[in-house]
């Protein structure tokens, strides 16, 4: 199996772009998180899937971030207008939720810089 | 208040010491615990889960204390290669069962020769 794959691996943007940053989870795991990393607030959860739905938003810190999950294999999530204070890594994670105990297996991130 | 917090070091500890460090979560519904290792501009990886009546794998060794809500490592005989950030993990169900893998910012071990 290839794992989670993320794209881009790097990306760097102006200030007022839209930024699509795409997620291919593990084949067969049915939940999906976005997660932002960065020194001053570590790995945050922006959002989370369970069977392609939206669980948990409550991350999201503003409008202009959105994240869609048309099908199982595929997940996006859009940056417009993308900022610099947008500038971090952000891992995609997918689970095979098998009750109490679900391991995530992260892709490699995608680091995003917003100049 | 955070969810999952922790120490973020970093514990500077000799080649072949003992380190342990704790994280605390606030929500007591929560119901899975795991320790994650993250290397230096790498993805999280799973170092292991975390068992109510603790748990050891190898070196390792993870605890479990829900009345004080409270989750340890401890890392014996540490080598070079155990230089990392070490993030807690809690698994906070909502009533549907779907699990919020939320982490804790880490805390960074650095092993010295």
């Amino acid at each position: 199996d290839a794992g989670v794959i993320q794209s881009p691996r790097h990306e760097v943007t102006e200030m007022g772009q839209e930024v699509t940053l795409r997620c291919k989870p593990i084949s067969g795991h049915n939940s999906l998180f976005w997660y932002r990393q960065t020194m001053m607030r570590g790995l945050e959860l922006l959002i989370y899937f369970n069977n392609n739905v939206p669980i948990d938003d409550s991350g999201m810190p503003e409008d202009r971030f959105s994240a869609k999950m048309p099908n199982a294999s595929f997940s996006t999530l859009k940056i417009q207008p993308s900022e610099p204070r947008d500038s971090a890594v952000y891992f995609c994670a997918s689970t095979k939720s098998r009750g109490r105990n679900t391991e995530a297996f992260f892709g490699q991130g995608t680091r995003l810089t917003v100049v | 208040r955070k969810e999952v917090e922790q120490d973020p070091g970093p514990f500077n500890v000799p080649e072949g010491a003992t380190v342990a460090f704790n994280c605390t979560y606030s929500n007591s519904a929560s119901q899975s615990f795991f320790w994650y290792r993250q290397d230096c501009r790498k993805e999280p990886k799973l170092l292991m889960s975390v068992y109510s009546s603790g748990n050891e794998d190898g070196r390792f060794t993870a605890q479990l204390n829900r009345a004080s809500q409270y989750i340890s490592l401890l890392i014996r005989d540490s080598k070079l290669s155990d230089s990392a950030t070490y993030l807690c993990v809690v698994n906070i169900p909502p009533p549907d069962s779907w699990g919020k893998l939320q982490f804790g910012a880490g805390t960074q071990v650095v092993v010295t020769p």
